[in-house]
């Protein structure tokens, strides 16, 4: 079954500063991948998708992930923290639904972002 | 271009009642997958329908139950309201059921079992 790590639960950076989430994935076919961000008392907002291609992909909010094969990993990755950057942050694992034939997505438990000003 | 709806914004039920959430799915979506949100953890995955059927679901007991609608909407059921059913409920749309299609997120339900 697949299944997804974020090891940081909480990171603190000011505002300024480059950010880097980490993201671990384990899943037997090739994986399409997700970068969430969900505000307090907020749904999800996709952040960046990859599917296939170019191991680079850039997102909204000058956001950008590495896929890297070798190593299970998708970390999300911005150079410059605004303090509106400040949220939750989920990374994700598309799958087939081993119960019927649609896909679901599989989270991890998340990583909390705080900027410093 | 509407985004993903769903009302009420927040909920308060004892043990043992029953609720209902809805959940308007994006113009053109015809793919609804609803996920619980506890506090501090990660969306995980309920069930999803596709063009009214239920098309697969997750490690939840039979009393999470849905629907989904001719217009695509879609309704979460949880009868036997136990505590640890308190959480965020999301309902995500999507254009198809595929690996490659993006699930979009409504803003959720909370819910609060007493």
């Amino acid at each position: 079954a697949q299944s997804v790590t974020q090891p940081d639960i909480h990171i603190t950076v000011s505002e300024g500063a480059s950010l880097e989430l980490r993201c671990n994935y384990s899943y037997g076919a090739t994986p399409y991948l997700f970068w969430y961000v969900q505000s307090p008392g907020q749904g999800l907002q996709l952040l960046l998708k990859y599917f296939s291609g170019d191991t680079l992909v850039q997102g909204i909010k000058g956001f950008e992930a590495e896929f890297k094969r070798s190593q299970s990993s998708f970390n999300l990755r911005k150079p410059s923290v605004h303090w509106s950057d400040a949220a939750e942050y989920f990374c994700a694992v598309g799958a087939p639904i081993l119960t019927g034939g649609g896909n679901k997505l599989t989270f991890g438990t998340g990583t909390q972002l705080k900027v410093e000003l | 271009e509407t985004g993903v709806t769903q009302s009420p914004t927040h909920l308060i039920k004892t043990r043992g009642q029953q609720v209902t959430l809805r959940c308007s799915s994006q113009s053109g979506h015809n793919t609804v997958s609803w996920y619980q949100q506890a506090l501090g953890q990660g969306p995980q995955f309920i069930f999803q329908y596709y063009r009214e059927e239920e098309n697969g679901r997750g490690n939840f007991p039979p009393r999470f139950s849905g629907l989904q609608f001719p217009n695509y909407s879609s309704e979460l059921n949880v009868n036997a309201l136990e505590l640890d059913d308190s959480a965020l409920y999301l309902c995500a749309s999507s254009l198809r059921a595929g690996a490659t299609d993006t699930q979009y997120f409504g803003p959720g339900t909370r819910l609060t079992v007493l």
